[in-house]
């Protein structure tokens, strides 16, 4: 079963504009990791955020988290047409090794 | 260092025929982990191996599926008289220890005829 759920289904904005994707989730969790694809195919790895931190920063990419409300989001800034791809958070429900998965938010931007 | 890799890329294969799906973890990788992903979804866990054992193979669907990890490294993916519905995108990952940052390969795309 899918613990996540990602916020919107589908954003199209314009190449520069941000990016922002939400992510509700229903167990406690140890880290939250948001996770980028490109055609239907290997994920890759974007970011891990702990259940102690709040936020955190890798290049143009912010993550929030709040796990009173059990949510994160994704905040890519100044989006570029190579950020034209599926994202999905996962969740480790609580120190366990299996990630859950969202159904992802696809992202399009346009040139 | 190399990522995960994973053969074939793509496999077709008619209903009712065995395919065996391969992974190689990044070096030095102890936890290994299977993945399913239909079209339009997130992927879901199958199976996770600690070294050699598979310490927890709850995500398997039925006893076509099974998974070995002979030498504690490369991880083959077994199904057993393959029915259209297992058709998806098998993903495989790795990483130094379960509570750490799992990394995947490309996955293998069935498509059971």
């Amino acid at each position: 079963s899918q613990q996540g759920e990602e916020d919107p289904q589908a954003l199209s904005i314009q190449e520069g504009e941000n990016a922002t994707m939400n992510c509700s989730y229903k167990t406690s969790i140890n880290n939250l990791q948001w996770y980028r694809q490109n055609s239907g195919r290997g994920l890759v790895h974007l970011i891990l955020i702990r259940s102690n931190e709040r936020e955190k920063h890798s290049g143009r990419l912010r993550v929030t988290l709040d796990t009173s409300k059990k949510s994160s989001s994704l905040l890519i800034t100044a989006s570029r047409a190579a950020d034209t791809a599926s994202y999905f958070c996962a969740t480790d429900g609580g120190g366990d090794y299996k990630l859950s998965f969202g159904a992802g938010t696809t992202v399009t931007v346009r040139a | 260092g190399a990522g995960v890799s994973q053969t074939p890329s793509n496999k077709v294969t008619e209903k009712g025929k065995y395919v065996e799906l391969r992974c190689d973890p990044i070096s030095g990788h102890t936890a290994l982990y299977w993945y399913r992903q239909s079209l339009g979804q997130g992927p879901e866990f199958l199976i996770y191996f600690q070294g050699t054992g598979a310490a927890d193979d709850s995500g398997l669907p039925n006893d076509r599926f099974f998974a070995v990890r002979p030498e504690g490294s490369v991880s083959t993916l077994k199904i057993q008289r393959t029915e259209r519905g297992d058709s998806a995108v098998y993903l495989c990952a790795s990483s130094s220890s379960p509570s750490d940052t799992q990394y995947f390969g490309p996955g293998t795309r069935l498509t059971v005829l």
